[in-house]
């Protein structure tokens, strides 16, 4: 069955530092991949997405992603951190497959905690 | 441009309410998508809609739920009845929907709060 897994709940990072989170996807196919961010009591915002070709994609804000298919990953990088960004992340694949339309499975997602 | 509208942004009721939960997606999206919020279980798809029509609906937890797109600007989910572990966040997204081309980005209500006593 397809998945998504964040291995982190919860990450702190301090203001400037680099960021990487990690996202994991089981899926038979070619995956379509997404980032996905939070704030809190709003909804979801799209940071970047991965449909094909080059496996570095950048995203809004200042994030980056790399998709590795031998890792069956795509985590999300930023070089340096905002106290902004603190927020709840959410990787996501789309299992739609050839069916219309685009429905995405997500991670439990990682909480950010920026410190200063 | 409007968003994604949801109504109510909070409901409280009683077990045993019928719940309804409405949202307007964006004007032209033809996809539509209902997912529940919680903590223990992240966010789960529910069923979603291109053109109206269900595409999946394996995500609906039970019988008690349903869905309805009666036209592409408005979409309900019910509850009836309603039972304390429906506490949640419901969030209604759309999307353009027209092909693996172009889609990807769903774009998201701000969500219902539902509270069950």
């Amino acid at each position: 069955a397809q998945s998504v897994t964040q291995p982190d709940i919860h990450i702190t990072v301090s203001e400037g530092a680099s960021l990487e989170l990690r996202c994991n996807y089981s899926y038979g196919a070619t995956p379509y991949l997404f980032w996905y961010v939070q704030s809190p009591g709003q909804g979801l915002q799209l940071l970047l997405k991965y449909f094909s070709g080059d496996t570095l994609v950048q995203g809004i804000k200042g994030f980056e992603a790399e998709f590795k298919r031998s890792q069956s990953s795509f985590n999300l990088r930023k070089p340096s951190v905002h106290w902004s960004d603190a927020a709840e992340y959410f990787c996501a694949v789309d299992v739609s497959a050839n069916q219309a339309g685009t429905a995405l499975i997500f991670g439990k997602g990682t909480t950010l905690s920026v410190s200063s | 441009d409007a968003g994604v509208i949801q109504s109510p942004r909070h409901e409280v009721t009683e077990m045993g309410q019928e719940v309804t939960l409405r949202c307007k997606p964006i004007s032209g999206h033809n996809s539509l998508f209902w997912y529940r919020q919680t903590m223990m279980r992240g966010l789960e798809l529910l069923i979603y809609f291109n053109n109206n029509v269900p595409i999946d609906d394996s995500g609906m937890p039970e019988d008690r739920f349903s869905a309805k797109m009666p036209n592409a600007s408005f979409s309900t989910l019910k509850i009836q009845p309603s039972e304390p572990r429906d506490s949640a966040v419901y969030f209604c997204a759309s999307s353009l929907g027209t092909g693996k081309v172009d889609t990807g980005e769903l774009f998201f209500g701000e969500g219902s709060r539902l509270t069950v006593l």
